[in-house]
């Protein structure tokens, strides 16, 4: 049973428009959400994170969305460049005392952006 | 600071044999965490240990181990390699408070070990 999803295996956008990748999640427990960036056979590199107690975080180019009520997060990335081309993957964690730190991560989205 | 470093980066094994991989995490970071990568299943989580205990452990077959020692550096070990045991195995580290409570969520990888089992 996979817990986070991302239903787009691959998204091609031109340079300097926006990139938007979905990603959607089941467990009512994850209250805190990443995105991480990752080229092949290298590590994930963190991109951004937003907690269950907001609907918004921007850090520069890169902003993610949370809508708890449809379990839906997505990033957004303005404009996007040719660098930014690599997989995305989004992340998420049930944060608890001492419980550990699980992440779940979805299937991951390959963003291939044009010149 | 120095990221998340991870020994060796290429591993080439045969069927049967035992492989031990060391993770050395970020200055100051107390959590280490393991993962699997594979064209197959994605990544998923192996284990996690916080103070040289294991907090979190996924689902995976006891064949699967690792340690924590007490400068925060990391072990894990496969024993009795199998084939679909090759894959990308990807350390991360974070940040937690004095009170083992996560005052980040925040993982951060290392580049990962390439097995390969033949």
């Amino acid at each position: 049973d996979q817990q986070v999803k991302q239903n787009s295996p691959s998204l091609s956008v031109q340079e300097g428009r926006i990139s938007i990748l979905n990603c959607d999640y089941t467990n009512s427990m994850f209250d805190y959400f990443l995105w991480y960036k990752k080229y092949p056979a290298e590590g994930p590199t963190f991109l951004i994170s937003i907690s269950s107690i907001k609907d918004k975080n921007e850090d520069g180019r890169f902003t993610v969305f949370l809508n708890k009520s449809a379990k839906h997060l997505s990033l957004h990335i303005v404009p996007s460049q040719p660098g930014d081309s690599a997989v995305y993957f989004c992340a998420a964690s049930a944060k608890s005392r001492n419980a550990g730190n699980m992440l779940t991560f979805g299937g991951g989205t390959r963003l291939m952006v044009k010149p | 600071k120095a990221g998340v470093t991870q020994t060796p980066r290429y591993l080439i094994k045969t069927r049967g044999q035992q492989v031990t991989l060391s993770c050395s995490p970020i200055s100051g970071h107390r959590s280490v965490s393991w993962y699997q990568q594979t064209p197959g299943q994605g990544l998923q989580f192996l284990f996690e240990y916080f103070s040289e205990t294991q907090r979190n452990k996924g689902n995976f077959p006891g064949r699967f181990s690792g340690r924590q020692f007490s400068n925060s550096r990391s072990e894990m070990n496969v024993s009795t390699l199998e084939l679909g045991d090759s894959a990308l195995y990807l350390c991360a580290s974070s940040l937690v408070s004095a009170t083992g409570f996560m005052d980040t969520e925040t993982q951060y990888f290392g580049p990962g070990t390439r097995l390969l089992v033949l």
